[in-house]
């Protein structure tokens, strides 16, 4: 059955460190992947996207993110985070043979202390 | 380039009321999806259009939900009647073409059933 696995419903960092966010996908091949971003109140924001190609992806607002294809993982990374970077974020895997639709993570919550 | 526009943002009802939600998806994209994020989880599809025909409609609890999308622009999702269980964040998404995963996502409409 194809699924994400995102192992941490909360995580806690200090403004400035770095973050990691994992993701574990099970798919028939190796998918899309994605990681969006949910603050409070608002849709989703794509943060970036792998299809092929180079493994590590660069996205918006200082993310970049590794695709493993011997862990089916895409964890999502930023060396120093900031205060407004606190969100809820998802990790998500689709195909265009599987009419395109999505299916996402639980989600991690990120919350920033000063 | 406008975004996907959701209306109403909120909306709170009683138990077997009825309640629609409108979207609008960004000009020029075929394909219109529907996901319903329950608090805690990540977004499920309900229904996924391509022009104003059903492509993926397996996770839609007919029994009770309805969407349309009559000229291939936007399109209604329909609850009738609502349960306790309906209470979440409707969220409404686009891409360009058949297929292709890259998903633009709107605000989304937060129900509570009461």
């Amino acid at each position: 059955a194809q699924s994400v696995t995102q192992p941490d419903i909360h995580i806690t960092v200090s403004e400035g460190a770095s973050l990691e966010l994992r993701c574990n996908y099970s798919y028939g091949a190796t998918p899309y992947l994605f990681w969006y971003v949910q603050s409070p109140g608002q849709g989703l924001q794509l943060l970036l996207k792998y299809f092929s190609g180079d493994t590590l992806v660069q996205g918006i607002k200082g993310f970049e993110a590794e695709f493993k294809r011997s862990q089916s993982s895409f964890n999502l990374r930023k060396p120093s985070v900031h205060w407004s970077d606190a969100a809820e974020y998802f990790c998500a895997v689709g195909h265009y043979n599987q009419g395109g639709k999505l299916i996402f993570g639980q989600g991690t919550e990120l919350s920033v202390k000063p | 380039e406008a975004g996907v526009a959701q209306s109403p943002r909120y909306k709170i009802i009683e138990k077997r009321q009825s309640v629609a939600f409108w979207c609008n998806p960004i000009s020029g994209h075929a394909t219109l999806y529907w996901y319903q994020q329950i608090l805690g989880q990540g977004p499920k599809l309900l229904i996924q259009f391509q022009n104003n025909g059903v492509v993926d409609d397996s996770q839609l609890p007919k029994d009770r939900f309805s969407a349309e999308r009559l000229k291939g622009v936007d399109s209604t999702l329909k609850i009738q009647p609502a349960k306790l269980e309906d209470s979440a964040v409707y969220l409404c998404a686009s891409s360009f073409l058949a297929g292709e995963v890259t998903q633009y996502f709107g605000p989304g409409t937060r129900l509570t059933v009461l």
